[in-house]
């Protein structure tokens, strides 16, 4: 089964504003991890947050993480055009009982900033 | 550039052709991945390498070759494709396969099979 999901799947919001994603997700993790992918290229590491974290900051971008309720939320302060890309949350449960990896993807939000 | 580049950009094939999809990183990662991302679904592993040894094989069909000769270059052999094989191919390294730093991704090679 999926482990993130992102909500809402599409965003549209005007520039200046602040965009809000969220990603729920079901098994315990180590880490979570988002990422922005622009049209058909690669994805970009942006941010990691671990389980024994409660927010993390990164200039325009805020995480949170609540393990109880298995969510996430990435917002994106006073967002610009070249913010518009789509908005992936990754999920880190690797551990002892798995070979390594097990950095698994949401489907993603798309977000589009309007000038 | 990340740092992970992956060639062809872009590659249309015939289902009885053969093609080599190549990812090179040179940041000293140690691990490095394919990842298949089809429209409207998450992306899906496919391989797995850590210091050159396959550590997962996630159901692949065996017309997807992996090969990694060393630990900065992983190829996807391709073989009698099928057209729901037509998705974007991502290869992603880091520095070891527990996910404690993030990945870092190649552009991708868009592949269409016809």
């Amino acid at each position: 089964s999926q482990q993130g999901e992102e909500d809402p799947q599409a965003l549209s919001i005007q520039e200046g504003e602040n965009a809000t994603m969220n990603c729920s997700y079901k098994t315990s993790i180590n880490n979570l991890q988002w990422y922005r992918q622009n049209s058909g290229r690669g994805l970009v590491h942006l941010i990691l947050i671990r389980s024994n974290e409660r927010e993390k900051h990164s200039g325009r971008l805020r995480v949170t993480l609540d393990t109880s309720k298995k969510s996430s939320s990435l917002l994106i302060t006073a967002s610009r055009a070249a913010d518009t890309a789509s908005y992936f949350c990754a999920t880190d449960a690797s551990g002892r009982e798995t070979s390594g990896s097990r950095l698994t993807f949401g489907e993603g939000t798309q977000l589009t900033v309007n000038p | 550039e990340t740092g992970v580049t992956q060639t062809p950009r872009h590659l249309v094939m015939g289902m009885t052709n053969k093609k080599s999809l190549k990812c090179e990183q040179h940041l000293g990662h140690n691990a490095m991945y394919w990842y298949k991302q089809s429209a409207k679904k998450p992306l899906e592993l496919m391989f797995v390498y850590n210091f050159k040894e396959q550590t997962e094989n996630n159901s692949v069909p065996s017309r997807f070759s992996p090969e990694c000769p060393n630990s900065s270059h992983l190829f996807l052999h391709l073989h009698t494709l099928q057209p729901e094989d037509s998705a974007l191919y991502l290869c992603a390294s880091s520095i070891q396969t527990w996910a404690n730093y993030g990945y870092t991704f190649g552009s991708g090679t868009r592949l269409t099979v016809v």
